[in-house]
Formats: C-alpha cells, structure tokens, sequence
C-alpha cells in the first residue's frame, strides 16, 4: 500500500495569502496524484488531477506541481470560502488518501 | 452532467450485513467505475473497492476482502455496497464516487451525498 503523508496538519492564513500544502508518497505514484477539497458535511470535490490539471470548474487560484515523491497544492490568494480540509490521493495503485491538511482562515 | 444518489442513513447492530445504493443520472453509467470511499467520524477518507459496470469487474481494498461485496444494475444505472460482519469501526459516512477515467484505479470526479452509517449495539 502506497502511504501518503500531507503536512502540515492545519495551515492558518488570511485572506490574500498564499497557501502551499505538501503530499509526500511512500514511493513514486508518478503524476498519478489528485488533490480534493472537503468542507464540513460535504462530498470532497476534485480540484487537481494527475498532479497539475484542474478540474472542471475549479478557479484558476488552485495550482497542482510534482510528480515521483512530492506534490504540492497552492492556492494563490485565499478566499473565505476556501476554509476546508485537502486531501490528496494516488492511483499509481489501488487507492490511498493522505491524512489531510486544515486550511483556516483568519 | 451526472449525479449519484445514495440511499439513506442506516443503523445496523454488530455482526448484521448493510446494503448501500449509488444510483446515477443524467449521464452515461456502464462505462465507468463507480468506487465506494467511507470517512468514519472526524476522520480521513478510506477506499473501500469499486466496480466497472459494463465488465463486472471488481477489486477489493485487503483491509475488506471477504467483508464487503460491490455490485452493479445497469439496467437501473445502481451500484450497490454490502459490508457484512459489521462492527463499532464501521461506523462512517460511505461515499461513492465515479471514477474519471474509467478504471479502478481511478481519480474520482463525481461523488455521491453520502450515507451515514451507524452500528450499534
């Protein structure tokens, strides 16, 4: 099983800021790694797939880079709304999530 | 654009079986993977398996072999999850999700509102 590690566990920033969350793979997943947004009682919702591609919908502010070991999601400038937990997932194998970082906004 | 519907909350004692329904709509079912994801409370996201409908093929996480069985209805556009041998650690919302490219090994693009599922003696 391919373990993803996310750090860090909560990020606080304010509105305007740039937020750069990490993944980390327990070995190479390629680019086959998607990020996922999740607000309290909600569905995740897919932002990045296969690393650096957008999804449907999503605002240009949420960027994906990496590939082998190392991802990282950025949100360029936070918006209030963007207050959630990310989750990042491989599928170099069968499925495995990261841990999840906390994105506050104060 | 697709949707999934999953049915409602359910509250199993220890040791029964839940059967949980993903129906989809407004789009092409058969020819994705469709997986079933679950998020005990205040925890993480956990792939459980999935299946793709129009081959009837399967996989399982290990954690779950033996334990859990996911099947599909094309004819209704329907994919289901049992869990048998339930226990205390199943308690958790149960997701599905459709797979973006149509593999197993997938990214999910699409998921369903989720079903609470609690056991309890």
């Amino acid at each position: 099983e391919i373990v993803l590690t996310q750090s860090p566990a909560t990020l606080s920033l304010s509105p305007g800021k740039r937020a750069t969350l990490s993944c980390r793979a327990s070995q190479s997943v390629s680019s086959y790694l998607a990020w996922y947004q999740q607000k309290p009682g909600q569905a995740p919702r897919l932002l990045i797939y296969d690393a650096s591609n957008r999804a449907t919908g999503i605002p240009a502010r949420f960027s994906g880079s990496g590939s082998g070991t190392d991802f990282t999601l950025t949100i360029s400038s936070l918006e209030p709304e963007d207050s959630a937990v990310y989750y990042c997932q491989q599928r170099s194998n069968w499925p495995t999530f990261g841990g999840g970082t906390k994105v506050e906004i104060k | 654009q697709v949707q999934l519907v999953q049915s409602g909350a359910e509250v199993k004692k220890p040791e029964s079986s839940v059967k949980v329904s993903c129906k989809a709509s407004g789009g092409t079912f058969s020819s994705y993977a469709i997986s079933w994801v679950r998020q005990a409370p205040g925890q993480g996201l956990e792939w459980i398996g999935g299946i793709i409908p129009i081959f009837g093929t399967t996989n399982y996480a290990q954690k779950f072999q033996g334990r859990v069985t996911i099947t599909a209805d094309e004819s209704t556009s329907t994919a289901y999850m049992e869990l048998s041998s339930l226990r205390s650690e199943d308690t958790a919302v149960y997701y599905c999700a459709r797979g973006h490219y149509g593999i197993l090994t997938d990214t999910f693009d699409i998921w369903g509102q989720g079903t609470m599922v609690t056991v309890s003696s």
